[in-house]
C-alpha cells in the first residue's frame, strides 16, 4: 500500500474552511484515497472516500488533482467538535470482499479554537 | 443498526497473564480486523478475518492470536502480557458501502 505523509498538525478556529493536504506520490492506478476521523478513545470514523477529480458529501469534500499523487481534505465552517485527528490512507477500495489492512500514518492532530 | 461492539471497554491485567477481547460486527459483515493503537506507534494492523479464516496478518509477535466464529463474531487473545502491550485494541468490520466501521475499542492496561 501507497505511504502517506500529512501534516503533524493544524490549528484552526470555529467557523473557518480546514484544508488538510496528503501526499502520496506512489498511489497505483487501482487505490481510493479514504479519509478517517478519530476522536480521543474512540476507534476511526470513514469521513469521505474518491478515486478522481472531487467528491462532496455531507461532512466534507475531498479534491484529487489529475495526477493523483496528492489529495486535500476539506472540511467547511470547522466547528470546536471538529477537534480530532485526521488520517489519509490509500489502498483498495476493499469493501469487504478482499484483503482487509488499512495501513495508517500518523495522521493530523486538528484544534479547533473558539 | 447496531455497530461494531466490542468488550469489555476497559481492562487491567498483570505481566504475564493472558486477556481476551470480544468483537460483534455489523450484522453481515463477514469481514473483522483487529488494530492495536498506542502513543508511541499509533494504529498498527494486527490481523483481519473472513468467514472464519485469518486471511492478513500483521508484524505482531505470536502471542497476539485471534479467531473469528461462524457467525462472524471474533475474538483476540494475547498472551504473557507485557507492560508494552498497554494499548487501545480496536476492531473494525467491513461495509459495502462504508469502508470500515470501527468499535469503540478495549482499553488494556496491563500493570
Amino acid at each position: 500500500l501507497a505511504k502517506t505523509t500529512q501534516p503533524i498538525s493544524m490549528d484552526s478556529y470555529e467557523g473557518q474552511e480546514v484544508n488538510i493536504t496528503c501526499s502520496h506520490n506512489n498511489i497505483a492506478t487501482n487505490d481510493y484515497i479514504t479519509w478517517y476521523q478519530q476522536f480521543p478513545s474512540q476507534g476511526p470514523r470513514f469521513i469521505i472516500q474518491g478515486y478522481k477529480t472531487k467528491v462532496t458529501n455531507e461532512v466534507a469534500s475531498l479534491f484529487i488533482p489529475a495526477d493523483r499523487k496528492s489529495s486535500t481534505l476539506s472540511l467547511p465552517r470547522v466547528s470546536l467538535s471538529d477537534t480530532a485527528v485526521y488520517y489519509c490512507l490509500v489502498g483498495d477500495r476493499n469493501y469487504g470482499g478482499s484483503q482487509g489492512n488499512l495501513i495508517f500514518g500518523k495522521g493530523t492532530k486538528l484544534s479547533v479554537k473558539p | 443498526k447496531a455497530g461494531v461492539t466490542q468488550t469489555p471497554r476497559y481492562l487491567i491485567k498483570t505481566r504475564g497473564q493472558q486477556v481476551t477481547l470480544s468483537c460483534s460486527p455489523i450484522s453481515g459483515h463477514r469481514s473483522v480486523s483487529w488494530y492495536q493503537q498506542t502513543p508511541g506507534q499509533g494504529l498498527q494492523f494486527l490481523f483481519e478475518y473472513f468467514s472464519e479464516t485469518q486471511r492478513n496478518k500483521g508484524n505482531f509477535p505470536g502471542r497476539f492470536s485471534g479467531r473469528q466464529f461462524s457467525n462472524s463474531r471474533s475474538e483476540m487473545n494475547v498472551s504473557t502480557l507485557e507492560l508494552g502491550d498497554s494499548a487501545l485494541y480496536l476492531c473494525a468490520s467491513s461495509s459495502t458501502r462504508y469502508g470500515y466501521t470501527f468499535g469503540s475499542g478495549t482499553r488494556l492496561t496491563v500493570v
